[in-house]
């Protein structure tokens, strides 16, 4: 089974500046997708950013952006320009190709943008 | 974008009884829907999966007798939680695919808040 695992429960940063956030995925797989996706205070969850594992180049997406390490296991979000809108919980998922589309999802980093 | 709404957003009841939570994909088709539960500051788990017109796939440890889920539609998927028992009470979340490929985007409606009495 696959696992994702977010160390960071919490995280703050300063309006206008740049935060990344930590994920690393536990598979034996070679084909999967990653995602990350925004629950802000409505709950209504919103994708960010996907990346396929077969394409090196990292996904971006405006001020997102990934840092995917696919040897590592590892796939940060970097947030530029930090804005109060992007105060959210944030999960990582983890999607394997030919499992019936299910997401495994992390257990989120709450971000804070401070005005 | 795509929009995936919930009914009701809220629910208080009984311990007991059954209730029923709505998914309606507002401006597309759903092939596939997916009915997610969270529990207070903790992530997303995968309960089951429908697909319009089949029986829903349950994760293991999910009773389905328990948790019914009808995709009689393309725009439609229910979630009913029968004889609800306090343990019941989360946020249930719903998302739906449109498209056929397993990689097409799933996009998530509000969610539902239950608490049992």
């Amino acid at each position: 089974a696959q696992t994702v695992t977010q160390s960071q429960p919490e995280m703050s940063v300063q309006e206008a500046e740049t935060v990344t956030l930590s994920c690393t995925y536990d598979t034996s797989e070679n084909n999967y997708y990653l995602f990350w996706y925004k629950q802000p205070p409505s709950r209504q969850m919103i994708l960010v950013i996907r990346q396929e594992a077969y394409k090196q180049q990292n996904a971006t997406e405006n001020r997102f952006s990934v840092n995917f390490q696919k040897a590592a296991k590892s796939f940060s979000l970097k947030i530029s320009d930090s804005q109060l809108g992007d105060t959210a919980m944030y999960f990582c998922a983890f999607m394997k190709l030919g499992s019936g589309d299910k997401l495994t999802f992390g257990t989120g980093t709450r971000l804070a943008v401070r005005p | 974008g795509a929009v995936v709404s919930q009914h009701p957003s809220r629910v208080i009841c009984k311990s007991g009884t059954s209730v029923k939570i709505e998914c309606r994909s507002l401006d597309f088709q759903a092939t596939t829907m997916f009915w997610y539960r969270q529990f207070p500051k903790q992530s997303l788990m995968l309960m089951a999966t429908s697909n319009e017109g089949s029986k829903a796939t349950y994760e293991q440890g999910v009773e389905k007798d328990k948790f019914l889920i009808n995709h009689a539609s393309l725009t439609l998927s229910t979630l009913t939680v029968t004889s609800a028992h306090p343990e019941d009470s989360s946020f249930y979340i719903c998302s739906a695919r449109g498209g056929l490929r397993v990689t097409d985007t799933q996009y998530f409606g509000p969610g539902t808040r239950l608490t049992v009495l």
